[in-house]
């Protein structure tokens, strides 16, 4: 089974550019993450879709960040305009469904996004 | 506020003796934790959960403990081996939260050969 699909693995723009990421979860997945870590903290969620639809949006900065996940499959996460603060791994997870289970909830390798 | 926290930020140990690496909850809604081990340049991997309705639970060389009244977890790798260095993320859950994990700051397993 191929695994949760994060691009690009690096990228570096200067401040107030914006910058967009993709993430292609496991085959099937319903439920689709998206978590910012910034270095020596723990993963934050940004925002959680079921499908194409929001489940959780609570903790994204919505002046600056977007996510949309039209098909209910991949999933893009936009940042316009970048702050320097904005620079993390952009982590993106996918589990099959929307109940209990923490079966299956896998990780990408995330994106590095240095802000200058 | 930060409701999952690792208080200790790196841990080196022998190989071959036991790791314990601890983590504090404040939120009484969590009912479901789990341990992540992160390698550089990877995402994290799954490595062992508990229900908030267990106080122990058991999977080869890896145990979590839970103590409920505490508000504390700690998962304990016996025998430690130089492969498991990474850091290791403590994360929490609530099942009326929509299954998102809030995770604590890490710790960063070192085991030295």
């Amino acid at each position: 089974e191929a695994g949760v699909a994060q691009s690009p693995r690096y990228k570096i723009i200067e401040k107030r550019q914006s910058v967009a990421f993709w993430c292609n979860p496991i085959s099937g997945h319903a439920t689709l993450y998206w978590y910012q870590q910034i270095l020596g903290q723990g993963p934050k969620l940004l925002i959680q879709f079921q499908n194409n639809g929001v489940v959780d949006d609570s903790q994204l900065p919505k002046d600056r960040f977007s996510a949309e996940r039209l098909k209910g499959v991949d999933s893009t996460l936009k940042i316009q305009p970048a702050k320097l603060e904005d620079s993390a791994v952009y982590l993106c997870a996918s589990r099959p469904g929307t109940g209990g289970s923490y079966d299956g909830y896998t990780f990408g390798s995330g994106t590095r996004l240095t802000v200058v | 506020d930060q409701q999952v926290k690792q208080n200790s930020p790196s841990l080196s140990v022998q190989e071959g003796r036991i790791s314990i690496l601890n983590c504090d909850y404040t939120n009484s809604m969590f009912d479901y934790f789990l341990w992540y081990k992160k390698y550089p340049a990877e995402g994290p991997t799954f490595l062992i959960s508990i229900s908030s309705i267990k106080d122990k639970n058991e999977d080869g060389r890896f145990t979590v403990f839970l103590n409920k009244s505490a508000k504390h977890l700690s998962l304990h790798i016996v025998p430690s081996q130089p492969g498991d260095s990474a850091v290791y993320f403590c994360a929490a859950s609530a099942s009326n939260a929509g299954n998102m994990l809030t995770f604590g700051g890490g710790t960063r397993l070192m085991v030295k050969p």
